[in-house]
């Protein structure tokens, strides 16, 4: 057990509707990531937050948004979903943010859209 | 741009056989950092080990070994004496701390299935 918690564990939904992924880092870790794991993309990076705010930004469509709230957990929301979006999202926190950091990952969201 | 590249699409062994995976990368940084993950069946991704680009001592935990060579960009990952248990997709990651900050590129993964 990574520490690193992640709701819902599955989901399905319907093209067109937006959904809401919820992680929370373990305890003490400052910083936030979120990627995605599809078939023909692979592991790729979307999005990372430090202590609340934006710290870099990858391959995270513009219908997709996260934030990273006061108490540290995050949300990602994808909307007007396609099929192409059914994937595995991991969020993963780390210490503080730096390269040198482990990444710890939690056990993912596997988003089916139908 | 930073990449990395496992070769190895699949690989399959016989139990207590030793199996090596190659992971290759490209950076421009002079301070990166490479990770090994493991995913098995059940999905999660699992942190192995963190190696930076200023330590080149091989590394040794049980029967897993990492070899690292700045001088091919490889750090390739061994597994003695494999195990059933074993089986699961290896991902290879990069880090810079100066072009792209703490994401992670990660390799497309090997494949390993250790067969009884």
């Amino acid at each position: 057990d990574s520490g690193v918690t992640q709701t819902p564990k599955h989901l399905i939904t319907a093209t067109g509707q937006r959904v809401t992924l919820r992680c929370s880092p373990r305890s003490g870790d400052l910083s936030v990531y979120w990627y995605q794991q599809s078939l023909d993309q692979g592991l790729q990076f979307l999005i990372q937050y430090y202590n609340g705010e934006e710290r870099a930004k990858g391959n995270i469509l513009e219908r997709f948004s996260a934030q990273q709230f006061p108490d540290l957990h995050s949300e990602l929301n994808l909307s007007s979903l396609e099929l192409g979006d059914s994937a595995l999202y991991f969020c993963a926190s780390s210490a503080s943010g730096r390269g040198v950091d482990e990444q710890y990952f939690g056990p993912g969201t596997r988003l089916t859209v139908t | 741009a930073q990449k990395v590249t496992q070769a190895q699409t699949e690989i399959s062994v016989v139990e207590k056989e030793d199996v090596t995976l190659d992971c290759v990368y490209e950076t421009r940084d002079t301070t990166y950092y490479l990770f090994w993950y493991k995913q098995p069946p059940s999905g999660e991704l699992v942190f192995l080990i963190r190696r930076n680009s200023f330590d080149e001592q091989n590394e040794i935990s049980g029967r897993y070994s990492w070899n690292f060579q700045k001088s091919t960009s490889s750090f390739n990952f061994t597994i003695t004496a494999s195990q059933v248990v074993d089986s699961a997709v290896y991902f290879c990651a990069l880090s810079e701390e100066e072009t792209s900050g703490s994401r992670l590129t990660f390799g497309e993964g090997t494949q390993l299935t250790v067969n009884p």
